[in-house]
């Protein structure tokens, strides 16, 4: 299986902060490479897929880059609605694959 | 508008059956690939198993092969997990995804685009 590893676990930051989120994986994906939205109670929500293509819906303020093995999700200017959990998952193969998790807090 | 909505969760004895469901509206069910994925408490999620828009090819993570069945029926529009033999480590919120195909830099890569809110199974020792 392909492990995916995201750092760090956890951040705190300000409302205006820029914030970014790095994953790797144990293995080349290409760009199959997606970031979700978590938050408590809600349904996840597609961020950004293809590494660096934003999904429809999502605020410009998101942005992704990265091939390969390493990755990243970049916020700039934080809003209050961001402070959620993020994940990254790999699209290359079964069984799909998930980072552990950045939980962004509030500072 | 798209809604994928869980269903079925519960608390459950180990050893215990417990089936999910997973009711779609807004799309056309049949054309797509449906996944289940869990999130444990307080962890992150586990991709958990897959089936194509016709039922006809299915896939499972190894901590569920041969303890979890995943079906469809496309004429109700409904998606389910039949999970035999709980374990404690089951223990988690299960969301139903719908899973997209796209093209890319002459790639063609996939992505969860819907989601549904999820329902807790509790296995208990």
């Amino acid at each position: 299986d392909i492990q995916m590893t995201q750092s760090p676990s956890s951040l705190s930051a300000s409302v205006g902060d820029r914030v970014t989120i790095a994953c790797r994986a144990s293995q080349s994906i290409g760009i199959y490479l997606n970031w979700y939205q978590l938050k408590p109670g809600k349904a996840p929500k597609l961020l950004i897929y293809g590494a660096s293509s934003l999904y429809s819906g999502v605020p410009p303020r998101f942005s992704g880059s990265g091939s390969g093995t390493d990755f990243s999700l970049t916020i700039t200017g934080l809003q209050r609605e961001d402070f959620a959990t993020y994940y990254c998952q790999q699209s290359y193969t079964i069984p799909r694959t998930f980072g552990q998790g950045t939980k962004v807090e509030i500072k | 508008e798209v809604q994928l909505v869980e269903s079925g969760g519960g608390l459950v004895q180990r050893g215990g059956s417990l089936r999910l469901s997973c009711k779609a509206s807004g799309f056309t069910f049949s054309s797509y690939w449906m996944h289940w994925v869990r999130q444990v408490p307080g962890k992150g999620l586990v991709w958990v198993s897959r089936i194509n828009g016709d039922g006809t090819t299915t896939t499972d993570a190894d901590s569920v092969k041969g303890r979890f069945t995943i079906s469809r029926d496309n004429a109700q529009n409904t998606l389910f997990l039949q999970m035999d033999s709980l374990e404690v480590e089951d223990t988690a919120v299960y969301h139903c995804a719908r899973e997209i195909k796209y093209s890319k830099s002459n790639e063609v890569g996939r992505y969860f685009d819907q989601w549904g809110q999820g329902t807790l199974v509790t296995v208990s020792s």
